[in-house]
């Protein structure tokens, strides 16, 4: 498989920073989202990291390291309405768009 | 169209029948992909188109799949003879080709269930 691990679940509360983790294997890396998906809702983008470092927009940051295979989506003053799923997601050159998924994390935040 | 449309946005279908799920992308996104979402499963890659090319139909899980892409737009999933296991939410995405740092734009939906 395509080993792209993220925790099931994580809990935080209103205000606070919480930080998601994901790690993939690195072979044929071309580039690493992450997507927002509400319960019974079409997933979000969120972001886009295909060189090393952070990207901040607004309250979500998104982190890369290429050579260690892992990213952090880190979000900031948290709101009841963050509570969702996050969705890692890795591109590989060599398959053009396709995008493999980890299984997500759900987020709750609670007040 | 402003976003990806797809449809139906549920559909509940007998063992054995066939279905089809139709996906409209966005006006102008040349790349169309097909996932499906299985409860607390991660999303399935089944097939995406990209322009005039060939797609890639590597992540159909069987031969009762199949997809279709008429003049560059609209996409039509089908799945035949279907089974309780092909239940699963099935999502389209498009994107305009060269461009992922935009990452895809999701439709709805479409939800199956299979009795």
């Amino acid at each position: 498989g395509q080993n792209i691990d993220q925790p099931t679940e994580m809990t935080a509360t209103e205000g606070a920073i919480v930080q998601i983790n994901c790690t993939y294997q690195t072979s044929g890396f071309n580039g690493l989202f992450w997507y927002q998906q509400h319960a019974g809702e079409a997933p979000t983008f969120l972001s886009y990291n295909v060189l090393d470092g952070l990207e901040e927009k607004g309250r979500f940051s998104s982190f890369l390291s290429r050579s260690k295979g892992y990213s952090y989506l880190l979000l900031k003053e948290l709101q009841m309405k963050d509570s969702a799923s996050y969705l890692c997601a890795v591109n590989r050159g060599s398959t053009l768009g396709r995008l493999y998924f980890g299984r997500g994390t759900q987020l709750t935040v609670w007040p | 169209g402003a976003g990806v449309s797809q449809s139906p946005s549920n559909k509940v279908t007998e063992k054995g029948k066939d279905v089809e799920l139709r996906c409209d992308p966005i006006s102008g996104h040349t790349a169309l992909y097909w996932y499906r979402q299985s409860l607390g499963q991660g999303l399935e890659f089944l097939i995406y188109f990209q322009g005039n090319s060939a797609p890639d139909k590597s992540g159909l899980p069987s031969d009762r799949f199949s997809a279709e892409r008429t003049g560059g737009s609209v996409s039509t999933l089908t799945i035949q003879r279907t089974q309780q296991e092909d239940s699963a939410v099935y999502l389209c995405a498009s994107s305009l080709q060269g461009h992922l740092s935009y990452g895809y734009t999701f439709g709805s939906g479409t939800r199956l269930t299979v009795v």
